[in-house]
């Protein structure tokens, strides 16, 4: 079946370590998404990518860093500079054009101590 | 300045009963594409509809229909004959066209917790 799987569901860290998360599809979309999403609140962009070997600053990019060597893959790295990493993370993919919807992961909750 | 307003924090409704919630959205592009969403509490994205800027029908989905009045800029949800399962956050998403490189965007409302009464 076609979808986007994020991995892990659940992760912990302790403050100070860089931290990766996995986002892969399979759905050919040509562009990916990450948004963050906290407590009580809508979803706010972190970073996208339109095709492999390029991507945008959404956002809130400060503190996260992305790559897209691929086209099924766009991984998030949280960085130490992250004031606030813990937060409910997801990962999209969509056609590229505005008439389509954005296909969600089932997301990543972070937890940093 | 918001793009996406979602004025109601929460909702009841009675099971069987029908539901609006609301959205007003902000834009000056002619071309746009509105969404809705559905976030229970496992926390996946479900999608549930859509209506582009130049649809002059208004968009339904089994039980989902979108209510959308273009000159007063806003896309409400209506909800029919609600469910116990219907029990969750809806989010209002709008993504515009005609913003060059910006036109991949999703930007979306802070949501509204739907509880359905049984």
């Amino acid at each position: 079946d076609g979808g986007i799987t994020q991995s892990p569901k659940y992760l912990f860290r302790k403050e100070g370590q860089n931290v990766t998360l996995s986002c892969e599809q399979n759905l050919n979309h040509d562009a990916m998404y990450w948004y963050r999403q906290d407590p009580g609140q809508g979803l706010r962009l972190i970073y996208y990518s339109q095709i492999v070997n390029d991507f945008q600053k959404g956002d809130i990019a400060e503190g996260y860093s992305v790559s897209r060597e691929k086209k099924e893959s766009f991984p998030l790295t949280v960085t130490s500079a992250q004031k606030n990493p813990t937060a409910f993370y997801l990962c999209a993919s969509s056609p590229g054009t505005y008439l389509s919807p954005l296909h969600f992961g089932n997301g990543t909750r972070l937890t940093v101590t | 300045a918001q793009k996406i307003t979602q004025t109601q924090p929460g909702m009841f409704v009675q099971e069987k009963e029908a539901v609006t919630l609301d959205c007003t959205y902000d834009t000056s592009d002619q071309s746009y594409g509105l969404f809705w969403y559905k976030q229970p509490s496992s926390g996946e994205m479900i999608f549930l509809i859509y209506q582009g800027s130049y649809d002059e029908q208004n968009a339904t989905e089994g039980r989902y229909s979108l209510n959308f009045q273009k000159a007063r800029k806003s896309a409400n949800l209506v909800i029919s004959a609600s469910q116990l399962g219907d029990s969750a956050m809806y989010f209002c998403a709008m993504r515009e066209g005609n913003s060059g490189g910006s036109n991949y965007k999703l930007t979306f409302g802070k949501g509204t917790l739907l509880t359905v009464n049984p």
